[in-house]
């Protein structure tokens, strides 16, 4: 069965560090979304890709968070400096288009000390 | 006003009764609604999609959607101490899937 490939599973970093989330969405899906979730909270959008143009990264911190899906395909989300504040679990998921169910991938849980 | 709101729960219900988890929206525009179950520690897993007025079933959930009072909920028959979860409830509205906070459901044996 497909599904959305996200490495690391775990990380922790001290604050200041950068560090780096990868995705692999399912195979011709053309949506990719980046979410952040607190706990206790519901998945908040960073970013979301269709192919690879950037659709909405109205909610990104671009000061320290970037991301990109150059060849449309996979995706690499940074954080540069991390801060206290940035832990939480990073969730990369796809569907085939816009409007359509959303599949995530098992997330990144990030802790930052 | 949230865009999708939800009650947080717990939404305790016991072994075998019938689990009714409710969801609205604000956006009349919204096309596309979705049920995701997510364990503690896991990501969202997909359960459920409706996109017009009605009642949809699937095993036993029932997602029911009512867009003229911006409404969506999920009919969870028979539940079971494994559907003990938090359940969320995602609105897509043009190109955006914005997602509510989640009910928690707890089921006692």
């Amino acid at each position: 069965e497909a599904e959305v490939a996200q490495s690391p599973r775990y990380k922790i970093t001290e604050k200041s560090q950068a560090v780096a989330f990868w995705c692999d969405p399912i195979s011709g899906h053309a949506t990719l979304y980046w979410y952040r979730q607190i706990l206790g909270q519901g998945p908040e959008l960073l970013v979301q890709f269709q192919d690879e143009s950037v659709v909405d990264d109205s909610q990104l911190p671009k000061d320290r968070f970037s991301a990109e899906r150059l060849k449309g395909v996979d995706s690499t989300l940074k954080i540069q400096p991390a801060e206290l504040g940035d832990s939480a679990m990073y969730l990369c998921a796809s569907s085939p288009e816009v409007g359509t169910e959303a599949f995530f991938g098992q997330g990144t849980r990030l802790t930052v000390v | 006003q949230k865009e999708v709101e939800q009650n947080s729960g717990p939404l305790s219900v016991p072994e075998g009764a019938i689990a009714s988890l409710n969801c609205t929206y604000s956006d009349r525009g919204s096309q596309s609604f979705f049920w995701y179950r997510q364990y503690s520690g896991k990501s969202p897993e997909l359960i459920m999609s409706i996109y017009s007025n009605g009642d949809k079933e699937d095993g036993r959930f029932t997602a029911q959607l009512n867009k003229a009072s911006q409404y969506v909920s999920l009919l969870i028959r028979d539940s079971q101490p494994s559907d003990s979860a938090t359940y969320l409830c995602a609105v897509g509205r043009f190109q955006k899937l914005v997602f509510g906070t989640g009910t928690r459901l707890l089921v006692s044996p």
